[in-house]
């Protein structure tokens, strides 16, 4: 099962883009990297997911690198709403079994 | 509304009071699962289910059972509680593909508060 590596914790101030770094150097061929994030003791809500291409959506972007062993989850005008844990997994499309770990809680200050 | 819809959403119970926490999804979703989160240690998985009648383990499945004898229902059973199960649970659904349009994302619940004395 693949699993992701991500800092405990990072801060940004608002306004500025935060920058959410995940490792996941056993990544499969098939398997998609997916950001979630959790505001205190809510279900984690779906950010943005990708293959190998960048993407970009209404919430975020997110890198890829080429050999696709790590990937950054960019907000690119943080807002005090914004601070969350955010955790980043990896899922094949008939992967059960999921790791989310610890997350990064990020902090956004004014 | 697309939804998870987890009960009940807060319980306290005592040890080796068996109890239930269902989870319900509308979306006709194949993948349901459970988690845990207890602080400082990120969701854990505890069970997943790729199908009606397919289930299997995840990372913490001890002290915990689960059945999907329909699409939308995945309910976690907890046959004699412990403390040591006092955490909050979280119930997920997706679909298993990502086909078109949809995403593969992950729906969650709102979570269920559990506290066993």
């Amino acid at each position: 099962d693949a699993k992701t590596t991500q800092p405990t914790s990072m801060d940004c101030a608002e306004g500025r883009a935060a920058n959410l770094p995940c490792n996941h150097s056993t990544i499969s061929g098939n398997e998609y990297v997916y950001w979630y994030r959790q505001i205190h003791s809510q279900g984690p809500q779906y950010i943005i997911h990708g293959l190998k291409n960048n993407e970009t959506n209404e919430m975020a972007s997110l890198i890829i690198t080429e050999d696709r062993k790590s990937s950054t989850l960019i907000l690119p005008h943080a807002t005090l709403r914004d601070t969350a844990v955010y955790y980043c997994i990896v899922r094949g499309s008939t992967l059960g079994r999921l790791y989310f770990g610890r997350g990064t809680q990020l902090t956004v200050w004014p | 509304e697309a939804q998870v819809t987890q009960n009940p959403r807060y319980l306290i119970t005592v040890t080796g009071k068996k109890l239930t926490v269902t989870c319900s999804q509308n979306m006709n979703h194949e993948y349901m699962s459970w988690y845990r989160q207890d602080p400082g240690l990120g969701l854990r998985q505890i069970y997943y289910s790729m199908n009606v009648e397919v289930t299997d383990k995840g990372d913490v499945p001890e002290g915990y059972k689960v059945s999907r004898k329909e699409k939308r229902n995945f309910p976690l059973i907890l046959e004699s509680p412990s403390p040591n199960q006092t955490s909050l649970y979280f119930c997920a659904s997706s679909f298993l593909r990502d086909r078109g349009l949809n995403t593969g994302e992950l729906f969650f619940g709102e979570g269920s508060r559990l506290t066993v004395l």
